[in-house]
């Protein structure tokens, strides 16, 4: 199947400094990608909406300033925590699509935890 | 809206028994449904998928799931589990293929443990 990558898999940051997250698909194309949070014994909660040369679409409650994306290609769309606090400590995770109809499944990447300190 | 309820946090078996993990939805649309596996500090594998083609569908590693309309359940089972089946399966439901423009709302998630 698709590969989807995140990088950094872990990070380890100070309070007021700002954290990018890369998410790239591998060997296929994705004009949306989707970033995702993940709190400890918690599901997933989808942050927002990657689009390929345009803005991108926030779920209710997510503050865009701080969660800024880019996605400024077809493979690589990147999410930076601006002015991390503790309390962005999570793991975020983004996923893109692939395949047509019926056969158009959603691949993740690894995932990438954020540690504030 | 779509929802999900996966009615366990946690589910424990033997080695070699079998597995059932629960999961309800709630949709205004045909839904898809999925589920997912999660092992401890990597990403999410697809497991199996239904798009409103036969109810009863199998994927990997020996799971399989039977989509029941009348009941809203999509349980996950496995006729035998193995310790490497130890992970956290979430449930997912989307308004299409779970593709682009549709967005993926997960369970809560079940943790399967499995005892030697």
């Amino acid at each position: 199947g698709a590969v989807v990558s995140q990088h950094p898999s872990r990070v380890i940051c100070k309070s007021g400094t700002s954290v990018k997250i890369e998410c790239r698909s591998l060997d296929f194309q994705a004009t949306t990608m989707f970033w995702y949070r993940q709190f400890p014994k918690q599901s997933l909660m989808l942050m927002a909406t990657s689009n390929e040369g345009s803005k991108a679409t926030y779920e209710q409650g997510v503050e865009k300033d701080k969660f800024l994306i880019n996605h400024a290609s077809l493979t690589l769309s990147t999410l930076t925590v601006t002015s991390a606090h503790p309390e962005d400590s999570s793991f975020y995770i983004c996923s893109a699509p692939e395949g047509q109809g019926a056969n158009l499944e959603a691949f993740f990447g690894q995932g990438t935890r954020l540690t504030v300190v | 809206a779509q929802s999900v309820t996966q009615l366990d946090s946690h589910v424990s078996v033997s080695e070699g028994t079998p597995v059932l993990l629960r999961c309800n939805y709630s949709s205004s649309y045909s839904p898809s449904l999925f589920w997912y596996v999660q092992h401890p500090n990597k990403g999410l594998q697809l497991l199996l998928k239904y798009t409103s083609a036969a109810t009863l569908v199998k994927g990997i590693n020996g799971f399989e799931a039977e989509f029941k309309k009348s009941e809203t359940s999509f349980h996950l089972t496995k006729p035998s589990a193995h310790m490497s089946d130890a992970a956290e399966y979430f449930c997912v439901v989307s308004d299409g293929y779970g593709g682009a423009t549709n967005k993926l709302i997960f369970g809560t998630g079940t943790l399967l443990a499995v005892q030697p």
